[in-house]
């Protein structure tokens, strides 16, 4: 049984505050993703990885970074959280090829004070 | 900007009910058309990944159709179930690597 897990599945944290959330995946996926999921909106792209050491920026990287030391591990970091970053956060694989079906993890439900 | 829409936002149905709600895309720049069920506490699962224009697949009772040319999707759910309850998110890929997901249809089905 395929399984991305995400390190928490609610956090509080205060503005200013570094925030990091964890993700592994254990189908060793090459891509990994990071999505952040607001009401009336679709799931938006912070940042992907198609493979260690490598990122690149999706349409909402602003306030955030990535880390991807290893393959299965991507790493989601609020250098210094903001109340609008208050947010379901939900990490996602699949392997390389195009058409392939995202394998999602739980989601972090993220709230900044 | 790609815009994907989904609508109805959201959706009461009873138990029994037949519905189905719509997923709309560029028509430009396709490659697949994914579609999505998101229960609450749970992760997002796969339901189909459909790629050719009249493209039409099932799973137990729900099903979808594709129509690339006009730029629409159909999920159908054919007498609803409380288990039904959920987020249904479609993903449009473009032919250059891109997905965009739709904002989703919330369906609750009341027993």
């Amino acid at each position: 049984d395929v399984k991305v897990t995400q390190s928490s599945r609610y956090l509080v944290k205060r503005t200013g505050e570094k925030v990091f959330l964890e993700c592994v995946q254990d189908m060793d996926h090459e891509n990994m993703f990071w999505y952040r999921q607001d009401p009336g909106l679709g799931l938006r792209l912070i940042y992907f990885s198609y493979d260690v050491k490598m990122k690149e920026k999706g349409d909402i990287p602003e306030g955030y970074s990535v880390s991807r030391e290893k393959k299965e591990r991507f790493s989601l970091i609020l250098e210094s959280a903001s109340t609008n970053q208050t947010s379901m956060y939900l990490c996602a694989s699949t392997r390389r090829d195009a058409q392939e079906t995202q394998y999602f993890g739980p989601g972090t439900r993220l709230l900044v004070l | 900007i790609l815009n994907v829409e989904q609508s109805p936002q959201s959706l009461h149905v009873q138990e029994g009910d037949s519905t189905n709600f719509t997923c709309s895309f560029p028509s430009s720049n396709f490659y697949a058309l994914h579609w999505y069920r998101w229960e609450t506490a749970k992760s997002p699962e796969a339901l189909f990944v459909m790629t050719l224009n009249g493209d039409e697949k099932k799973k137990g009772r729900i099903s979808a159709t594709l129509n690339t040319k006009e730029g629409y999707s159909y999920l159908y759910i054919k007498g609803s179930q409380p288990e039904d309850s959920a987020t249904y998110l479609c993903a449009f890929e473009t032919s250059y690597d891109k997905v965009i997901f739709g904002p989703g249809t919330s369906l609750s089905v009341i027993p």
